[in-house]
């Protein structure tokens, strides 16, 4: 069965430090993997990672792929309250049909202290 | 880019009564509209897949005629929750296939 694991699945930070978030999976026909940043509302597209060994970055955060550990960080540099939020992983699968449902993972909640 | 317009952001209504929540795509169509349900401090899961012009497709566990979706052109797919109980309060959330376009959630207390 498909799978995707983040792990923490919680973190308390104080503002300054930097993070890094997993996530893993375990996926028949990997296409990509997506990260998202969710307050209390709909999640927000972070990045979209296809291919192993490149660096995905947005201002402080970053995230790149490892096709071969089957695995992905997620980043987050100089942390600031503004950081917290629940973070997810998603996998993106071929599948019979191509309705493109995501595999998500449980999510990493991520607490940045002042 | 794509942007899915979801109505309404948040809703109370009381056991009973039915709720109905919209997703429209504004600058695209909308073949498929995925919804998904999210429960405070867990992910989202996966309820339904609608098609337009064809029957949705309810993923294990889902009760189809609790959860009515209607697919009926391709800017519009609508979620009904049907003779609604508090343990169908949660976060509704529709997106369409890509994972990069949410619609904004609509958050449902039932009392």
């Amino acid at each position: 069965e498909d799978k995707v694991v983040q792990s923490p699945l919680s973190l308390v930070v104080h503002e300054g430090d930097t993070v890094t978030l997993n996530c893993s999976y375990e996926v028949t026909n990997f296409r990509s993997l997506l990260w998202y940043k969710q307050e209390k509302k709909a999640p927000t597209f972070l990045f979209m990672l296809t291919s192993s060994g490149i660096e995905k970055k947005s201002g402080r955060l970053s995230s790149i792929l490892d096709k071969k550990e089957l695995s992905s960080i997620l980043n987050i540099t100089a942390t600031q309250t503004g950081d917290s939020a629940i973070y997810l992983c998603a996998v993106d699968p071929y599948n019979a049909g191509n309705n493109r449902k995501l595999i998500w993972g449980l999510g990493t909640s991520l607490a940045v202290n002042p | 880019g794509a942007v899915v317009s979801q109505h309404p952001s948040r809703v109370i209504c009381k056991s009973g009564t039915s709720v109905k929540i919209e997703c429209r795509s504004l600058d695209f169509q909308a073949t498929t509209m995925f919804w998904y349900r999210q429960f405070p401090k867990q992910s989202l899961m996966l309820m339904a897949t609608s098609n337009e012009g064809s029957k949705a497709t309810y993923e294990q566990g889902v009760e189809k005629d609790k959860f009515l979706i209607n697919h009926a052109s391709l800017t519009l797919s609508t979620l009904t929750v049907t003779s609604a109980h508090p343990e169908d309060s949660s976060f509704y959330i529709c997106s369409v296939p890509g994972g990069y376009t949410f619609g904004s959630g609509t958050r449902l207390t039932v009392v």
